[in-house]
């Protein structure tokens, strides 16, 4: 089985450019996770989509950062303009279903490594 | 604000030797816990989960302690091998609302292998 697909894998870029980031989830995977790992330190949410809706996009910084799912599945994640602090690891995770009653596993991608210069 | 973290930032084991490492939470409604590994390049990889109606889980050369007194959970691996290199997470999985929740991630411990 596929696992999460996240491009590229790595991206360099000049402070106030833009970019976008790019996961397919697991088949049949209805919620997506978009999530931020700077350096040394563990992943932390951005947002969360249950099939084409974004639930949960409070820790999003919307004055620069946008995603997509359109048709729910695939998954971009827009930064523009860049800034220094943007450069971290970009993680995708997705799971079967979001439930309030338990806990359904997430499984990560490899995620995208953003360098900002 | 409440907060699940690790003790270590790195630790440094001889192969075939075991390892422990070590998480503290702050929260005592906390009731799931999760271990997560991650390797460099690559994203986090669940190993093992625990609720708070244990007090001790075992997996295949893992097991994870928790200790609900002193609000502390620990991930034990035994006979360490150097493809257990990684960062090692614990993490908690918060229902926020009927439709919202959150994965607090520690900020992990570094397990280095040597020979």
């Amino acid at each position: 089985e596929a696992g999460v697909v996240q491009s590229p894998r790595y991206k360099i870029i000049e402070k106030k450019q833009p970019v976008a980031f790019w996961c397919n989830p697991i088949s049949g995977h209805n919620t997506l996770y978009w999530y931020r790992q700077n350096l040394g330190q563990g992943p932390e949410l951005l947002i969360r989509y249950e099939n084409e809706e974004a639930v949960d996009d409070s820790q999003l910084p919307k004055d620069r950062f946008s995603a997509e799912r359109l048709k729910g599945v695939d998954s971009t994640l827009k930064i523009q303009p860049a800034e220094l602090g943007d450069s971290a690891v970009y993680l995708c995770a997705s799971s079967l279903d979001f439930s309030a009653s338990s806990y359904n596993e997430q499984f990560f991608g490899p995620g995208t490594r953003l360098t900002v210069l | 604000g409440e907060s699940v973290g690790l003790h270590l930032p790195t630790l440094s084991v001889q192969e075939g030797d075991n390892s422990i490492i070590n998480c503290a939470y702050s929260n005592s409604a906390s009731d799931y816990f999760i271990w997560y590994k991650q390797e460099s390049g690559k994203g986090p990889q669940f190993i093992i989960d625990i609720r708070s109606n244990m007090d001790k889980r075992q997996g295949q050369r893992v097991t994870v302690l928790l200790n609900k007194t002193v609000k502390h959970l620990s991930l034990q691996i035994a006979a360490t091998q150097p493809g257990d290199s990684a960062v090692y997470f614990c993490a908690e999985p918060r229902i926020l609302s009927y439709n919202t929740d959150k994965l607090i991630f520690g900020t992990g411990t570094r397990l280095q292998v040597f020979p």
